[in-house]
């Protein structure tokens, strides 16, 4: 069992609401990566954050955004949610500054959009 | 895109190895090979990750080949809970975080 724990674990929300889902890292990590895994496809990188700022990016649009808060714990937001948002959401959180460090992975949280 | 490719799906006999191929033949030097494998509508976990030289832990073995474009990642005694999807992922360490991209795996089935 890794350190990293996300909350809600499962959430049901209507097209058109917002969203807020929260990480937080393993003891010693200061970065977090987030990710959207659809049904019966493979994790898809959303952002990234280290020392509070986003500092990668993959093909998710703006209204997909984070913060990551000074204990290096993260939140992620979604706006304006479609139906194809619903997913598991996982974050990840690694060490910088090591070699090849390895990310731990949360139990994520699945979102349903209805 | 991810950068490896991997079988969709593979048997194993209970006891017996698995041995898992990924390919990576447009891994770059500063590369390295990293394996996850996610149960069902869990978080990935983390297997093991190797650059250039075999690697062993006490969950499994990776081989990599001398020119690094394939590795194989070996379950010496295959169990029910070893049925899961695995994933082979090539990345650059130190790049400031941790930036993965995942292909679809391969979802291993052992059986009894």
């Amino acid at each position: 069992e890794t350190g990293v724990t996300q909350s809600p674990t499962h959430l049901i929300k209507t097209r058109g609401q917002q969203v807020t889902l929260r990480c937080s890292s393993q003891s010693g990590h200061n970065t977090v990566s987030w990710y959207q895994q659809a049904l019966g496809q493979g994790p898809q990188f959303i952002f990234q954050y280290y020392r509070e700022e986003e500092n990668g990016r993959g093909n998710f649009p703006p209204r997909f955004s984070g913060l990551q808060f000074p204990n290096y714990s993260s939140e992620l937001n979604v706006n304006a949610l479609e139906l194809d948002d619903s997913a598991l959401y996982l974050c990840a959180s690694s060490l910088v500054g090591g070699m090849n460090t390895e990310a731990f992975f949360g139990q994520g949280t699945r979102l349903t959009v209805v | 895109d991810a950068k490896t490719t991997q079988p969709t799906s593979m048997d194993c006999a209970e006891g017996r190895a698995a041995n898992l191929p990924c390919n990576h033949s447009t891994i770059s030097g500063n590369e390295y090979v990293y394996w996850y494998r996610q149960i069902h509508s869990q978080g990935p976990q983390y297997i093991i990750h190797g650059l250039k030289n075999n690697e062993t832990n006490e969950m499994a073995s990776l081989i990599i080949t001398e020119d690094r474009k394939s590795s194989t990642l070996i379950l010496p005694h295959a169990t029910l809970r070893d049925t899961a999807v695995y994933y082979c992922i090539v990345r650059v360490s130190g790049t400031g975080g941790f930036k993965t991209i995942f292909g679809a795996g391969t979802r291993l089935f052992v059986k009894a």
